[in-house]
């Protein structure tokens, strides 16, 4: 596609149930990353994926957080049983190896 | 491990005044920097990018500047809009990783 597109673009969940989030990189990026961007606060870096590999998950926040990338392309982050501290909005960017990144439009989670 | 500094948080300016949003980093070995523009409820857009060898990097109104030495870059908005107002972030490459800075917030004043 032309840009990052992220899925849901908001999702409203019930504390315990878990949440996949969609994120489809632009096409031929080899670099994908998962960050996280709590109410006013800054970007937490999440997960970095090369190709289909993560040589880095040490953003991750608890064993409750989980990321797959699929064919080089399409990346999932899963949240299970979710908490209220896992409200924040969830953005993906892609690059080609060490070159501009283009982020997505975010998923808004909203744990209640 | 790298640590961005963005100053200051926040700016307030008449339209027509120019920008300048500084950013600094403490680890000088870096591949790129990059600075993004953000509205409230959005994603990031990308401004500028400027290489570990580079200087500098224009485009249209912006001019970044990089000193990799001394672990500075500054942003700036010549003859500001007030559809320049957004927050605007600095994020540093190392290996792989961007690490960001927690952002300037602009507001521009008709």
């Amino acid at each position: 596609g032309a840009g990052v597109s992220q899925s849901p673009s908001n999702k409203v969940t019930e504390k315990g149930k878990d949440v996949e989030l969609r994120c489809d990189p632009i096409s031929g990026h080899t670099a994908l990353y998962w960050y996280r961007q709590s109410l006013g606060q800054g970007l937490e870096f999440l997960i970095y994926f090369q190709g289909n590999s993560a040589p880095d998950k040490s953003g991750l926040p608890s064993d409750r957080f989980s990321a797959e990338r699929t064919g080089g392309s399409v990346s999932t982050l899963t949240i299970q049983r979710t908490q209220q501290e896992d409200s924040a909005v969830y953005l993906c960017a892609s690059s080609l190896m060490n070159t501009e990144a283009f982020f997505g439009q975010g998923t808004r989670l909203t744990v209640v | 491990k790298q640590e961005v500094t963005q100053i200051p948080a926040a700016l307030s300016v008449p339209e027509g005044e120019n920008l300048v949003l500084n950013c600094s980093f403490t680890d000088s070995a870096i591949y790129n920097l990059q600075w993004f523009r953000q509205d409230p409820g959005k994603g990031l857009t990308s401004l500028l990018l400027i290489q570990s060898s580079q200087r500098e990097q224009t485009s249209g109104r912006l001019n970044a500047s990089l000193d990799k030495s001394s672990g500075r870059s500054t942003l700036y908005i010549a003859a500001s809009q007030p559809g320049d107002s957004a927050t605007y972030l600095c994020a540093v490459r190392g290996d792989y990783k961007l690490s960001f800075g927690a952002g300037t917030t602009v507001t521009v004043r008709a």
